[in-house]
């Protein structure tokens, strides 16, 4: 089993510039998440999917759009980058009481 | 909203015990969790605590007190290689599990 698996590990985008983070488990697990981790922030939800076909807003989801494209995937897009989205990008899954997570996507925008 | 403290920094001797605080403040609470993050790596899940009292896994220990709003990690016979991240979790959403982090106490263990 491969878990939670994230692409691309790293990426650097040009401020404007869009992409898409995509995510995938192979746990079938209902509830989807992306977070982002900045140095002595924690980790800060952006969005999350409780189950195939729904998602919510997370802390901070301003910039941010996302797709639950089936129970496997959960993707997470920049439409406009900006140097504020500058970070680490968690993606996780999770049943019960328990996330598993990614091993995350270090974006820099420059 | 929600928030959660701990401590930004702790540390320890190998051998050593080290507790790791964690108060919340949240209008809804189902239980808390706590994850391991070593540098350059993803969070792992260390325990959860639904209940009251403190839970048991081998060298760490997750205590809660609903009433007090308040929960701890207890880890036993340091080694290095405990020198991480700990993130204390809140689950306030009930039914489905999604949890909200603090912002993490990195432990230091030296020899």
């Amino acid at each position: 089993n491969a878990g939670v698996t994230q692409t691309p590990k790293f990426q650097v985008l040009k401020t404007g510039q869009s992409m898409t983070l995509q995510c995938a488990q192979d746990m079938n697990h209902n509830s989807m998440y992306w977070y982002r981790q900045d140095p002595g922030m924690g980790l800060r939800l952006i969005y999350y999917s409780a189950s195939e076909g729904t998602t919510d807003k997370g802390e901070v989801p301003n910039g941010y759009n996302v797709s639950r494209l089936n129970k496997r995937e959960f993707s997470l897009r920049l439409e406009s980058a900006a140097p504020s989205q500058t970070s680490v990008y968690f993606c996780a899954s999770g049943q019960n009481t328990e996330a598993f997570f990614g091993q995350g996507t270090r974006l820099t925008v420059v | 909203g929600q928030s959660l403290e701990q401590p930004s920094e702790v540390t320890a001797v190998e051998g050593a015990i080290v507790q790791i605080n964690c108060t919340y403040q949240t209008s809804g609470f189902y239980g808390l969790s706590w994850y391991q993050q070593h540098d350059g790596g993803a969070p792992t899940f260390l325990s959860y605590n639904a209940l009251d009292g403190l839970e048991e896994t081998g060298r760490f220990s997750s205590f809660l007190s609903r009433s007090d709003s308040y929960g701890y990690l207890l880890l036993q016979e340091l080694q290095m290689k405990d020198s991480a991240s700990y993130f204390c979790a809140v689950d306030s959403s009930g039914g489905s599990y999604i949890p909200t982090f603090g912002r993490g106490t990195s432990l230091i263990v030296h020899p």
